[in-house]
């Protein structure tokens, strides 16, 4: 267990929905990453934040957002949702900006 | 650019050493780390290595870095049966704040 918790660990919706993929970090951690996982494009880098801050963005749509909240838990937001977006999305923490990062079990996100 | 590579699949036999390779091409690159996930699971971080480092082992762990080839490989002695799973190497630039992954390697432990 390595301490990072993601909410919900499967999600099935449809084309056009959206959601919200939770992510509480370790304890102590300022540090949270959101990844995306597909079979087609491996592991891709989404956002950053740091102590409530965004410090880096990756390849991340514009119909995703994502925010970290004063007691550092973050949310991933994904509105329009299309067929490709199904995925498995991790969430990371660490506890500064450069360290390593602790990854949580991931949402599967199945789009219909 | 920032690339990391890696071969896709390995198989050894039970009680073998498995020797993962991974090569980066960022030569900014400050961290290196190797992060292992099991089917249906999240990445587990296993071990990592400075970039100042030639090696660092951890029980059956190796890591080997090359800095000059920008080749970094993970060695597992001993290899078990649980040790089947998809190995990632990842790397972070001293100024970068996000983690590169390679594409991960399928390890295979035959009985």
């Amino acid at each position: 267990d390595s301490g990072v918790t993601q909410t919900p660990k499967h999600l099935i919706t449809a084309t056009g929905q959206r959601v919200t993929l939770r992510c509480s970090p370790r304890s102590g951690d300022l540090s949270v990453y959101w990844y995306q996982q597909s079979l087609d494009q491996g592991l891709q880098f989404l956002i950053q934040y740091y102590n409530g801050e965004e410090r880096a963005k990756g390849n991340i749509l514009e119909r995703f957002s994502a925010q970290q909240f004063p007691d550092l838990h973050s949310e991933l937001n994904l509105s329009s949702l299309e067929l490709g977006d199904s995925a498995l999305y991790f969430c990371a923490s660490g506890r500064t900006w450069n360290t390593e990062a602790f990854f949580g079990q991931g949402t599967r996100l199945t789009v219909v | 650019g920032e690339d990391v590579e890696q071969s896709l699949f390995l198989s050894v036999r039970e009680g073998d050493s498995s020797v993962i390779n991974c090569t980066y091409t960022d030569s900014s690159s400050t961290y290196l780390y190797w992060y292992k996930q099991e089917p249906g699971a999240g990445l587990q971080l296993l071990t990592y290595i400075f970039s100042n480092m030639d090696m660092k082992q951890d029980q059956r762990l190796t890591v080997l870095l090359n800095k000059k080839d920008k080749h970094l490989s993970l060695r597992i002695a001993d290899t078990q049966t649980g040790d089947s799973a998809i190995y990632f190497c990842a790397e972070k630039g001293d100024s970068s704040y996000k983690l590169i992954f390679g594409s991960g390697t399928r390890l295979l432990v035959r009985p």
